[in-house]
């Protein structure tokens, strides 16, 4: 069956950088895009950009460019999102997705909760 | 990329119909038959409903359907539950993807 298995919470200080890993399994990781969704307390969702796990490239949100970085090692199946240069503002559960085409996001990752405090 | 608008909350009673919309412009919504809902349950990840507008995944409830006209896209769920009380999100391609601001849905 299919299963996107995040890395655990995060603390983390202003400015720091956070990398959040999803491991795939159940199906072929290369086949799908990965998309990278967030959501601060009591927020909507928030999408941040997706990567090709095949050939490594990525698409942003306008929002992110230049903090965030959406990396894969097809060797263990699993995406990696991270961000830097983080301020409180970045604090949120940050979760991945699978997509087979379009906005169809199939199976989330359980989340990971990265707060961002001095 | 400016979110798509939901109304933030609707109610219905269990056994009736409700209907949540979503309004992009002919940038998104419009432009593409690429709309999706998602349901989320507190403290839950978000669960595919509905995806290219109208269809949906195997093992959601037929009670569940999605429709397009223009700009604004819907999600209708009859038959309305107790479980069905979560928080809504359409979602639409966009050249990028943009999510609208939520509907939290009341079952009274």
């Amino acid at each position: 069956q299919v299963q996107l298995v995040q890395s655990g919470a995060e603390v983390k200080k202003p400015g720091a950088s956070v990398k959040v890993s999803c491991k795939a399994s159940g199906y072929t990781f290369t086949g799908y895009y990965m998309h990278w969704v967030r959501q601060a307390p009591g927020q909507g969702l928030e999408w941040m950009g997706r990567i090709n796990p095949n050939s490594g490239g990525t698409n942003y949100a306008q929002k992110f460019q230049g903090r965030v970085t959406m990396t894969r090692d097809t060797s263990i199946s699993t995406a990696y999102m991270e961000l830097s240069r983080l301020r409180s503002d970045d604090t949120a559960v940050y979760y991945c997705a699978r997509n087979p085409a379009g906005t169809e996001l199939d199976y989330w990752g359980q989340g990971t909760l990265v707060t961002v405090s001095s | 990329q400016s979110a798509l608008t939901q109304p933030a909350s609707v109610s219905g009673s269990p056994g009736q119909s409700i209907t949540i919309s979503c309004t992009g412009t002919s940038s998104d919504v419009g432009s593409y038959n690429l709309v999706s809902w998602y349901q989320q349950h507190p403290g839950k990840a978000p669960k595919l409903m509905i995806y290219e507008v109208s269809k949906r995944p195997s093992g959601v409830s037929n009670r569940f359907s999605g429709s397009k006209s223009g700009n604004t896209a819907s999600l209708t769920i009859s038959g309305l539950q107790a479980e069905d009380e979560a928080d809504y999100y359409c979602c639409s391609y966009a050249g990028t993807v943009v999510f609208g601001g939520g509907t939290k849905l009341t079952v009274l």
